[in-house]
C-alpha cells in the first residue's frame, strides 16, 4: 500500500508570491491534517479535512488555507509568503475521523522563501 | 488547554544502553497518547499508541511506554539502544470531537554513542 504522497518535496519562492502544496493520502483514508514544522516552534497544527469538510483549524492566518477533493486528496495554499513561512509542511492521513485515529505522515514539502 | 510537555531538549546515549525518554501531557479527558519518530529529512513514523486497558503498550522497534494518570506522563523505554534509533522523538495527544488535531510535544532529539 503507497504512504502519504506530498508533491512537490521542495520548493523556493520569494516573499509576496503564493504557493500550492499537495498532498495524497493513504488509499481508503478520509482524514488528511496538515502541520507546519519549524526548529522554533516545532509542529504546530494547521487544518484537519475529513470527507472535503474542514473540521478544525489551528492558529494560523487566513494566509493559510486549504482544502480537500472528493478522492481525499488535499492541498494547502499560503498566500503573500513570508520570510517567516520558511518550514516543512507535513501532511499526515488518517482512516478514521476520531481524535484516537494514528496520522501517517508523508516525508514533507520542504518551502523556503527567499 | 491541552499541552504536551518533552522536558529533555536532546538525549545522549551509549549504544546498548537502556533509554527513557520522558513526556508530560496535560488533558482534561482521558487522553489518546502516540509517540512518533522523525529521521533527518523524513516524515513522522508512529512508534505505538495509548487509548484505553494496559498501561503498559508495546510498540514498534523493540519500544514501550508506560501511561502513569496520577503523573500525567507517558514515559518511552527501550531496554537496549542501537546506533540506528538515533532521531527525533516526538510525544504526542490526541485531542478533540467532531474534529480532531494532534497535539506534539517539541520533542526529544537522541543521539546514540557508538
Amino acid at each position: 500500500k503507497a504512504g502519504v504522497t506530498q508533491t512537490p518535496r521542495y520548493l523556493i519562492k520569494t516573499r509576496g508570491q503564493q504557493v500550492t502544496l499537495s498532498c495524497s493520502p493513504i488509499s481508503g483514508h478520509r482524514s488528511v491534517s496538515w502541520y507546519q514544522q519549524t526548529p522554533g516552534q516545532g509542529l504546530q497544527f494547521l487544518f484537519e479535512y475529513f470527507s472535503e469538510t474542514q473540521r478544525n483549524k489551528g492558529n494560523f492566518p487566513g494566509r493559510f488555507s486549504g482544502r480537500q477533493f472528493s478522492n481525499s486528496r488535499s492541498e494547502m495554499n499560503v498566500s503573500t509568503l513570508e520570510l517567516g513561512d520558511s518550514a516543512l509542511y507535513l501532511c499526515a492521513s488518517s482512516y478514521g475521523q476520531g481524535a484516537d485515529q494514528p496520522q501517517h505522515f508523508g516525508d514533507g514539502t520542504r518551502l523556503s522563501i527567499l | 488547554a491541552q499541552s504536551v510537555t518533552q522536558p529533555d531538549i536532546h538525549i545522549t546515549v551509549s549504544e546498548g544502553a537502556s533509554l527513557e525518554l520522558r513526556c508530560n501531557y496535560s488533558y482534561g479527558a482521558t487522553p489518546y497518547l502516540f509517540w512518533y519518530v522523525q529521521s533527518p529529512g523524513q516524515g513522522l513514523q508512529l512508534l505505538l499508541k495509548y487509548f484505553s486497558g494496559d498501561t503498559l503498550v508495546q510498540g514498534i522497534k523493540g519500544f514501550e511506554a508506560e501511561f502513569k494518570r496520577s503523573q500525567s506522563s507517558f514515559n518511552l523505554r527501550k531496554p537496549s539502544v542501537h546506533w540506528s534509533d538515533a532521531a527525533e522523538y516526538f510525544c504526542a495527544v490526541g485531542a478533540g470531537t467532531g474534529g480532531f488535531k494532534t497535539i506534539f510535544g517539541a520533542g526529544t532529539r537522541l543521539f546514540v554513542k557508538a
